[in-house]
């Protein structure tokens, strides 16, 4: 079982700001690795996957970078609408997600 | 356009069956991989069964034996039958699409979910 960790559990960011976001999996995942976003009372939405391409009407402002283990999510000039919980998802071997890092208003 | 429509939550007592569905609309949910996710009320996203096109089903540990995944073709949706309920199973509950045809893959398609809460 891979096990995904993010980091930090919160972040507090000013909004213009860049905001760097980690996840690291407990066995390489190559570059099997997605991002999503999730409001509150929304269902997750879906920013990056194969670690590094955006989905379908997400703002360049998101990269993903990494692979193996070690993972980034930047958001680069933070917006009010990406104030949200983020997750990151391995889907090299079966489906595993990361606990989420709640980026807040500083 | 794409869209996925639960429905089915509510509340039952440990040990009771709930049957969730899940309608979609803007693609053909035989012809693509078909997951459950679940959220346990302020916790983060667990990843719970999935469908292949094929028909071939595969469950997380923590439902095995207890949930089956199925499909109606001519209704377009996809269900998911809870039985021997556990207050751990509470949680809203999603459907969602798969981007890839493969034992991994991130979720395109989300539905907006509906909770089941077990409690007596």
């Amino acid at each position: 079982e891979i096990v995904m960790t993010q980091s930090p559990a919160t972040l507090s960011v000013s909004p213009g700001e860049r905001a760097t976001l980690s996840c690291r999996a407990s066995q390489s995942v190559s570059s099997n690795l997605a991002w999503y976003q999730q409001k509150p009372g929304q269902a997750p939405r879906l920013l990056i996957y194969g670690a590094s391409t955006r989905a379908t009407g997400i703002p360049a402002r998101f990269s993903g970078s990494g692979s193996g283990t070690e993972f980034t999510l930047t958001i680069s000039s933070l917006q009010s609408e990406d104030f949200a919980v983020y997750y990151c998802q391995q889907y090299n071997n079966w489906r595993a997600f990361g606990q989420g890092t709640k980026v807040e208003i500083k | 356009e794409v869209q996925l429509v639960e429905s089915g939550g509510g509340l039952v007592q440990p040990g009771g069956s709930l049957r969730l569905s899940c309608a979609a609309s803007g693609f053909t949910v035989s012809s693509n991989y078909m997951s459950w996710v679940r959220q346990a009320p302020g916790k983060g996203l667990e990843w719970v069964s999935v469908i292949y096109s094929g028909g071939s089903t595969y469950y997380a540990d923590s439902v095995k034996g207890r949930f089956t995944i199925s499909r109606d073709n001519s209704k377009n949706t996809l269900y998911l039958q809870m039985n021997s309920l556990r207050a751990e199973d509470t949680a809203v509950y999603y459907c969602a699409r798969d981007l890839y045809y493969g034992s991994g893959s991130p979720f395109d398609y989300w539905g907006q979910g509906t909770l089941v809460t077990v409690s007596s």
